[in-house]
């Protein structure tokens, strides 16, 4: 059972341009997600997160929108850089007992920025 | 540079064997993680330490076991390996018994053959 999806394996953007990764997710339980970053041969890397009680975060180049009625949220990139290539997975997390929680990851979609 | 250890990077090991997987997580994080990441999934919670003490299980199989020592690094124990278990397994860690933002390391890539 997946409940977080990422329905796009993978999206080539313009340089400059506007990236749009999306997100799905099942669990109404979650209430706090998390993008990742992943280049080959490394770990994944905290990008930017959204609290549920939120439905905008904004980093500079990225901007996280969450809609929780549709169980929606979307990592905005603008604009695009080459540097910006790589694996994104989106990530949720649910309180659990004693304020435990673990991360519960997509399956990542590969963007590549193209010059 | 995260700040999260994780050794050996490769392993190359037979069916049936057993391996152990190390992690040392940033200086002061308490929290410990182990993810899987096979080919085209996405990372799967594996189990969670906090300071010594096990907090979580996700879907670890019985083969496999782990534990976080006083020095707070970890090890992850894997035994009677299978093909299946051919994947990436990441070490992350956090300050806090939260892991939200936690911090991964480079990952060990098993190849059991």
């Amino acid at each position: 059972d997946q409940q977080v999806k990422q329905n796009s394996p993978s999206l080539s953007v313009q340089e400059g341009r506007i990236s749009i990764l999306n997100c799905d997710y099942t669990n109404s339980m979650f209430d706090y997600f998390l993008w990742y970053k992943k280049y080959p041969a490394e770990g994944p890397t905290f990008l930017i997160s959204i609290s549920s009680i939120k439905d905008k975060n904004e980093d500079g180049r990225f901007t996280v929108f969450l809609n929780k009625s549709a169980k929606h949220l979307s990592l905005h990139i603008v604009p695009s850089q080459p540097g910006d290539s790589a694996v994104y997975f989106c990530a949720a997390s649910a309180p659990q007992n004693f304020g435990n929680e673990k991360l519960t990851f997509g399956t990542g979609t590969r963007l590549t920025i193209i010059p | 540079d995260s700040g999260v250890t994780q050794t050996p990077k490769h392993l190359i090991t037979a069916t049936g064997q057993r391996v152990t997987l190390r992690c040392s997580p940033r200086s002061g994080d308490l929290s410990v993680y182990w993810y899987q990441q096979s080919l085209d999934q996405g990372l799967q919670f594996l189990i969670h330490y906090y300071n010594g003490e096990e907090r979580a299980k996700g879907n670890i199989l019985e083969r496999f076991s782990a534990q976080q020592f006083p020095d707070l690094h970890s090890e992850l124990n894997l035994s009677s390996l299978e093909l299946g278990d051919s994947a990436l397994y990441f070490c992350a860690s956090s300050v806090e018994v939260t892991n939200t933002e936690a911090f991964f390391g480079q990952g060990t890539r098993l190849t059991v053959v």
